[in-house]
């Protein structure tokens, strides 16, 4: 099993839509959860963390599921701008300050079409 | 506010060859992180640093090798380049915590042709 594993996508939406990317993680010791964003050629950029409250920064909707070891990210009212590809990132490392790497997700890539 | 910064942005080598792979951060940051990217792939981590004179490998460490002498800089060092090295490559930092996020240098796109 992948240890992140998501949406293969492509998503194509038009704008004003709602749209849901899922994403399991495979190793139940995982500390962090985030969705990293990033445009073509560009480098991936935090876009929000997630935590196991679930946490909501605008248009945008992070949910965690430990138990089933599920993310979730919901956009609502897409803009053309949120066109990028969404990577689902889970960290996990020993506390106290040790080492922490993250992994990433293949990605789903979202179009936002006029 | 500079943040990471990675030189070159573009590079052509052939079959064999050596080169550095430069990254810098000016955020006093002790952990930093080299990944690959290849076409429609997750991002790889080949090497992390947590701190100067601390480096240990990730996932595809073969091929690379990385030294972390001063706080702000993290090169990566290509021996005997082959055309399975072509790809993006993403250095990254952060300061330690379970929640702080990574932040991206802009990536230098290598060929081995």
């Amino acid at each position: 099993r992948k240890e992140v594993e998501q949406d293969p996508g492509p998503f194509n939406v038009p704008e004003g839509a709602t749209v849901a990317f899922n994403c399991t993680y495979s190793n139940s010791a995982s500390q962090s959860f985030f969705w990293y964003r990033q445009d073509c050629r560009k480098e991936p950029k935090l876009l929000m963390s997630v935590y196991s409250s679930g946490n909501e920064d605008g248009r945008f909707t992070a949910q965690l599921n430990r138990a089933s070891q599920y993310i979730s990210l919901l956009i609502r009212d897409s803009k053309l701008s949120d066109s990028a590809t969404y990577l689902c990132v889970v960290r996990w490392g020993n506390s106290g300050g040790s080492n922490y790497k993250l992994t990433f997700g293949k990605g789903t890539l979202l179009t936002v079409n006029p | 506010n500079a943040g990471v910064t990675q030189t070159p942005k573009f590079r052509i080598l052939k079959i064999g060859q050596s080169m550095t792979l430069q990254c810098t951060q000016d955020m006093n940051h002790n952990y930093m992180y080299w990944y690959r990217q290849d076409p429609g792939m997750g991002l790889k981590l080949i090497y992390y640093s947590v701190g100067a004179g601390i480096t240990d490998k990730g996932e595809v460490p073969n091929g690379y090798n990385v030294s972390r002498s001063t706080t702000e800089d993290f090169p990566l060092r290509l021996e005997l380049a082959a055309p399975s090295q072509t790809s993006v490559y993403f250095c990254a930092s952060s300061a330690p915590g379970a929640y702080q996020p990574q932040h991206f240098g802009d990536g230098t796109r290598l060929s081995i042709l």
